[in-house]
């Protein structure tokens, strides 16, 4: 089945402690992305990226970090996360200029 | 940050009736405009990938349009139905064509 999974999917965790979330596509798609989600603002893009080794910011880029070594996986890295990165994240994918494919969504809360 | 504009904010409207929702978006540098629907605990599926001026797409009871002159894509719902609530959201490109950026999104309620 074509699909994007993260995980984990639910996490609560507490200021300045490492953590990342993994992003996995089994379509080969080229192209991948994380939101975050916030009540009255949206999705908001943290970062994209169009291939292997190749990744750009967003419109919200700040206290993330992202890596493309691969092209199925796009893992997003909160070095020392904050309370203000307490959000719902989604990573997705994309072929072309097509349709994105969303994954579950990881529900994130920093103490 | 792209400025994208979607109207009205949230949507409530009796089975059967028909609605329509509003994508606003700066005219120029356009790629491509996606529109998503969003149900409540699942994730962004998507509808339309509309990529010329003038397109229409159209899928069961939703169709959309799309002027990128003018800066505006529609979506119509043709006989709500209570499966039809949901956030529908729209996503024209950014900085560049991968960048996209979603607007907050119309909040349709159908009610039986």
């Amino acid at each position: 089945e074509a699909q994007v999974t993260q995980n984990p999917r639910y996490l609560i965790t507490v200021t300045g402690k490492k953590l990342t979330v993994t992003c996995s596509q089994n379509m080969n798609h080229e192209y991948m992305s994380w939101y975050r989600q916030d009540p009255g603002l949206g999705l908001r893009q943290i970062y994209y990226s169009m291939n292997v080794e190749v990744t750009d910011k967003g419109d919200v880029p700040e206290g993330y970090k992202v890596s493309r070594k691969e092209k199925r996986n796009f893992p997003l890295i909160l070095e020392s996360p904050s309370p203000n990165q307490t959000s719902l994240y989604f990573c997705a994918s994309m072929r072309g200029f097509n349709e994105q494919f969303f994954g579950p969504g990881t529900r994130l809360t920093v103490l | 940050i792209l400025n994208v504009e979607q109207s009205p904010q949230s949507l409530h409207v009796q089975e059967g009736d028909s609605t329509n929702f509003t994508c606003s978006f700066p005219s120029s540098n356009f790629y491509a405009l996606h529109w998503y629907r969003w149900e409540t605990a699942k994730s962004p599926e998507a509808l339309f990938v509309m990529t010329l001026n003038g397109d229409e797409k159209k899928k069961g009871r939703i169709s959309a349009t799309l002027n990128t002159k003018e800066g505006y894509s529609y979506l119509y719902i043709k006989g709500s139905q209570p499966e039809d609530s949901a956030t529908y959201l729209c996503a024209p490109p950014g900085g560049s064509a991968r960048q996209l950026t979603f607007g907050s999104g119309t909040q349709l309620t159908v009610l039986p």
